[in-house]
């Protein structure tokens, strides 16, 4: 069963500051996804990726699958962007459906 | 845009007690699911449904829990006797593909009491 732990737990930055989540897991995945959990709690897909790097307008997502690692930045960061940003990979490795969530990090970006 | 949507958006039930907790998915989607997040927790899946029949379930999905699609639009989740344990926020999403993004509901937020 796939383990998927999140760096930093918490962060704090201000407004223009590039910001850098990382994400591992220890079991081989088709693909590794990255949501954005708002301060309501509603929850929103950012990223689906199974290679190399993705990017929708300032958010980057990067993935190397030999080392089992993810990262997400976030460029020229906006008191907006904060809410927490969770990382989920397959349970199994294979399956999409049976998601493996990360605890979050929690960002929070001052004006 | 074409949305998740969910009812009730908070639903007050008391231990012992049956709920059902709504989900309409994205009308053109195939694949359904069930997430919890018990409060201050990580998000954790529960099941995952399509044509009719549940594809994969978590350790969590017992019993007491059941899947449906009663009919062309709605996905519901029902907990046949609640426990304190069951409070938590339910999230519905759904996918076009298995291996499609997942759109996600707002959420239902469960309180047992």
């Amino acid at each position: 069963k796939n383990e998927v732990e999140q760096s930093p737990q918490n962060l704090t930055a201000q407004e223009g500051e590039f910001i850098t989540i990382n994400c591992s897991y220890s079991v081989g995945i088709s693909a590794l996804h990255w949501l954005q959990q708002h301060p309501g709690g509603g929850i929103v897909s950012l990223f689906m990726l199974s290679s190399g790097k993705k990017k929708h307008g300032r958010l980057i997502a990067t993935i190397n699958i030999q080392e089992k690692h993810s990262s997400l930045h976030i460029t020229a960061s906006h008191p907006r962007d904060s809410a927490v940003y969770i990382c989920a990979a397959p349970g199994d490795g294979g399956s999409q459906g049976n998601l493996i969530f990360g605890k979050g990090t929690k960002l929070s970006v001052k004006p | 845009e074409p949305e998740v949507t969910q009812t009730p958006s908070h639903q007050v039930t008391q231990m012992g007690q049956e709920v059902i907790l709504r989900c309409v998915p994205i009308s053109n989607h195939l694949y359904f699911y069930w997430y919890r997040q018990i409060l201050g927790q990580k998000v954790e899946f529960l099941v995952s449904f399509y044509n009719n029949e549940i594809s994969e379930k978590s350790e969590i999905f017992d019993d007491q829990f059941s899947v449906e699609r009663p009919d062309g639009s709605n996905f519901t989740l029902k907990i046949r006797s609640t426990k304190l344990e069951d409070s938590a926020m339910y999230f519905c999403a759904s996918s076009v593909g298995y291996s499609d993004t997942q759109y996600f509901g707002p959420g239902t937020r469960l309180t047992v009491l």
